[in-house]
């Protein structure tokens, strides 16, 4: 049981460049989110996905698009890189939609656009 | 607008010591209040949570929080503190009210536990 799998754990992009961000979950839920760490300013959400078949906009969706591929898989879409950009990518799922559920976490993807 | 503030960039505390991270936040109605830890090149993991009833809420590696409402914080504590326990710490904060899936976090506290 791997849990929550991102790849690459770590890119280089100039700018204008794009990028699929990979995310899988082994642990059948049904909601997924990405997020960007930046320091000094915790976790902001980008997009999430409720259940499969279902995407929206978080806070900060500006620059990227997301593709639930199916239960399993979410991905995020960088389609002309920014140096803004550059972040800490953490994809996360949850068994469902309650408010009250607790996320897991990916282990991240380091961008760093130039 | 909601918000949550983790006024410590940072905490010091010697190994054996008690620790406490402090987190306050600022939502519409009743919150769902979380903690998190973030280990080097690491995902965030969860540690506690606070949906209801006892105010003090035990979590794992034995860390436990208390949440206090009239002064709306959620301030994470160990009685003991170990060298392992140093680490990125995130307080988050969800409105029951609103729902959604809009999870605000504070920006984190760094922990160094010296042996």
């Amino acid at each position: 049981n791997a849990g929550v799998t991102q790849t690459p754990k770590f890119q280089v992009l100039k700018t204008g460049q794009s990028m699929t961000l990979q995310c899988a979950q082994d642990m059948n839920h049904n909601s997924m989110y990405w997020y960007r760490q930046d320091p000094g300013m915790g976790l902001r959400l980008i997009y999430y996905s409720a259940s499969e078949g279902t995407t929206d906009k978080g806070e900060v969706p500006n620059g990227y698009n997301v593709s639930r591929l199916n239960k399993r898989e979410f991905s995020l879409r960088l389609e002309s890189a920014a140096p803004s950009q550059t972040s800490v990518y953490f994809c996360a799922s949850s068994p469902g939609a309650e408010t009250r559920e607790t996320q897991y976490f990916g282990p991240g993807t380091r961008l760093l656009v130039l | 607008a909601q918000s949550v503030a983790q006024p410590e960039d940072q905490v010091n505390v010697a190994e054996g010591n008690p620790l406490t991270v402090k987190c306050t936040y600022s939502v519409s109605g009743n919150p769902y209040l979380f903690w998190y830890v973030q280990y080097p090149n690491r995902g965030l993991q969860f540690l506690l949570k606070y949906i209801t009833g006892d105010n003090l809420v035990k979590g794992s590696y034995g860390f436990e929080a208390e949440f206090n409402k009239s002064q709306t914080s959620f301030h994470l504590k160990k009685p003991s503190a170990l060298v392992s326990d140093s680490a990125l710490y995130f307080c988050a904060v969800r409105d029951r009210q609103t729902g959604g899936f809009k999870t605000i976090f504070g920006a984190g506290t760094r922990l160094f536990v010296k042996a």
